[in-house]
């Protein structure tokens, strides 16, 4: 079984610009959670989404958002972007449910450099 | 609001020779999962090992074991026959029973010295 794929995996941008990274999670897998993870701050949680829904959200700005498609991919949207943006984005996917016991499976992760 | 605390931001370790990863926590919750996640330099993070809280016996993955303490909120990890292969960061995660929400510490960086 194909683990979770991210692409692009490495993104150079423009402070100011917006970005689009995009996550496939394990087949089968409905949930799919994004982090955001810096040597400073250390593996910060954005939000997650199951069955097209977001879920939980982390305490970052509304110029980070998500969304995910009834196929289970999820897409991860910032605008205006900072220079403190940048960071390795790493998606997670995961059976699911609330409640559930299923650990999360993640990615390699996108490295996004703003200049 | 959950906390996971990592004291020890970089270890190291002789080969064959075994090492402990602390990990503490906070929680008012009763029932939750813990986690250690590894993720070597440039690869991606995979899981360790797993504990249920509701579960008294400590984890067991082959070389890797936990030593959970409820009371204590502690979860350390323990490698034995440390390899060179382990040398890595380790996150120590916490999950509520609701919710998949994900709380990690900020790692330790383990070096296996040959």
């Amino acid at each position: 079984k194909a683990g979770v794929t991210q692409t692009p995996r490495y993104l150079i941008k423009t402070r100011g610009q917006q970005v689009t990274l995009s996550c496939s999670p394990i087949s089968g897998h409905r949930s799919v959670s994004w982090y955001q993870q810096t040597p400073g701050q250390g593996l910060q949680f954005l939000f997650e989404y199951f069955s097209e829904t977001q879920r939980n959200k982390g305490n970052f700005p509304g110029r980070f958002s998500g969304r995910q498609f009834s196929n289970s991919r999820s897409e991860m949207n910032v605008s205006t972007l900072e220079l403190g943006d940048s960071a390795l984005y790493l998606c997670a996917s995961s059976l699911g449910p609330q409640g559930s016991s299923y650990e999360q499976y993640f990615g390699p992760g996108t490295r996004l450099t703003v200049t | 609001a959950q906390t996971v605390t990592q004291s020890q931001p970089e270890m190291s370790v002789q080969e064959a020779e075994t090492v402990t990863l602390s990990c503490t926590y906070d929680t008012s919750e009763s029932d939750y999962y813990l986690f250690w996640y590894k993720q070597p330099p440039s690869r991606q993070m995979i899981l360790v090992i797993r504990q249920e809280a509701y579960k008294q016996q400590n984890a067991t993955e082959n070389r890797f074991s936990v030593n959970f303490q409820k009371a204590a909120k502690s979860f350390s990890l323990k490698i034995s026959d440390s390899q060179l292969g382990d040398a890595a960061m380790y996150f120590c995660a916490y999950r509520k029973n609701t919710g998949n929400q994900f709380y990690f510490g900020t790692g330790t960086s383990l070096t296996v010295i040959p």
